[in-house]
């Protein structure tokens, strides 16, 4: 059977620091991968998918970064991290027929 | 520009009665819809979908409508219980790439 696993769970950073949040798939070969973000109080936000390794697409203009370094490893990072950046981040894969598989998030404050 | 809408933030519903979650969408193209339900601090789940040949799915305790011509879908769960008592997302998709979600609806059921 397929899992996903995103870390770490909860994070707390200062603006202007770095950030590396990881998504690894199992069970399931060349997904298509996608990271989405949920603000307070608001829907979900697709912010990159990825149908390959190396292949990402950019949904909104953002201070955050995407990398696909292997076929089930999906990686979302920032340089200078902003108070907006706060929020909770959601990993899923999908195979071709659309219904995606979400994994558990990582709730970001940015202090 | 909002393609998919849920226009009832919240809904309260008693334990035992039906509820019915309601879903708008503008892009005449999407031909494939999915509802995700999504405890706090955690990631959404696959609950149910349809495609837009069909105008009618049921799983369960879980229905799905489609109205094309409305470009109108709805989710009914009956009996509602206390552990449907969550966020749910629609979600609509063009091809097999990318999902767009609605805003979520909060659904409370009461005892």
């Amino acid at each position: 059977s397929q899992t996903i696993h995103q870390w770490p769970a909860t994070l707390v950073q200062p603006v202007g620091s770095p950030l590396s949040l990881e998504c690894t798939v199992e069970g399931t070969s060349n997904p298509n991968l996608y990271w989405y973000r949920q603000a307070a109080g608001r829907g979900l936000q697709l912010l990159f998918y990825s149908v390959g390794i190396g292949q990402i697409s950019s949904e909104v203009p953002q201070n955050l970064s995407a990398s696909r370094p292997q076929d089930r490893q999906f990686i979302l990072s920032s340089k200078k991290l902003l108070l907006s950046d706060s929020g909770f981040y959601l990993c899923a894969w999908a195979r071709m027929n659309n219904e995606q598989f979400f994994g558990p998030g990582t709730r970001l404050t940015v202090l | 520009d909002q393609q998919v809408k849920q226009n009832s933030p919240s809904l309260s519903v008693q334990e035992g009665r039906i509820s019915i979650l309601n879903c708008d969408y503008t892009n005449s193209m999407f031909d494939y819809f999915l509802w995700y339900k999504k405890y706090p601090a955690e990631g959404p789940t696959f609950l149910i979908s349809i495609s837009s040949i069909k105008d009618k799915n049921e799983d369960g305790r879980f229905t799905v409508f489609l109205n094309k011509s409305a470009k109108h879908l709805s989710l009914h769960i009956v009996p509602s219980q206390p552990g449907d008592s969550a966020v749910y997302f629609c979600a609509a998709s063009q091809g097999a790439q990318k999902l767009v979600f609605g805003q979520g609806t909060r659904l409370t059921i009461n005892p």
